[in-house]
């Protein structure tokens, strides 16, 4: 079926340095969603974007989704110790009856 | 805390055998979906249903299957078990049907199978 590509699989950074993930299907999503999992935990949700070209801000992080609707991004700024864990990104590219496809996530660590 | 249980929490057993994970989904919630999550594979859908129908269907192998009752909790058979199909399973419930629109997934806390 279609995938969603996410990158990096791991991101190594020193605490208060910024990290961004990135997330690319082939195809255009009809909205992308964004989940949190801690280590040992279950993924939550962050935040579902839907307008091409829309930005979402949640404190320090900020979610974007591409123009065409095929990529998006999260960012984290100044990263601090609790921001560990799995970033997924979340979309439908194959349309309505393939449920919705989770990129591989990307592992970050924080280096104190 | 999610809304959304998961039993049991942990599950050993042998190659060839066949397992029941059940889940019960957050209270208004019409969808349940099922992923299994193996180290460093993300989280691989399985199949969603929806007030009783599935709804969608992923890679979800022959040997696994899975029903969504009238009260809407779901069962997840997997039969003749690999070593393979270690992993951690979750569930997720929302609201709406899915389609070209999901509405956010609530997961619960999974249920980690071990095939030895």
């Amino acid at each position: 079926g279609q995938q969603v590509m996410q990158i990096p699989q791991y991101q190594h950074v020193q605490e208060g340095e910024d990290f961004t993930t990135y997330c690319n299907s082939s195809t255009t999503l009809s909205n992308i969603q964004w989940y949190k999992q801690r280590p040992g935990g279950h993924p939550v949700f962050l935040i579902q974007l839907v307008k091409s070209g829309e930005v979402k801000k949640q404190k320090r992080l900020t979610f974007q989704f591409g123009e065409a609707k095929k990529n998006s991004s999260l960012h984290i700024t100044a990263t601090q110790t609790t921001d560990v864990g799995t970033y997924f990104c979340a979309g439908n590219p194959g349309g309505g009856a393939d449920g919705l496809t989770f990129g591989k996530g990307t592992h970050l660590i924080i280096q104190p | 805390d999610s809304g959304v249980t998961q039993t049991p929490k942990h599950l050993i057993t042998a190659t060839g055998q066949r397992v029941t994970l059940r889940c019960s989904p957050r209270s208004g919630d019409l969808s349940v979906y099922w992923y299994q999550q193996s180290l460093d594979q993300g989280l691989q859908f399985l199949i969603q249903y929806y007030n009783g129908e599935e709804r969608a269907k992923g890679n979800i192998l022959e040997r696994f299957s899975a029903q969504q009752f009238p009260d809407l909790h779901s069962e997840l058979n997997l039969s003749s078990l690999e070593l393979g199909d270690s992993a951690l399973y979750f569930c997720a419930s929302s609201v709406e049907e899915g389609g070209l629109l999901h509405s956010p997934l609530h997961f619960g806390n999974g249920t980690r199978l071990t095939v030895t």
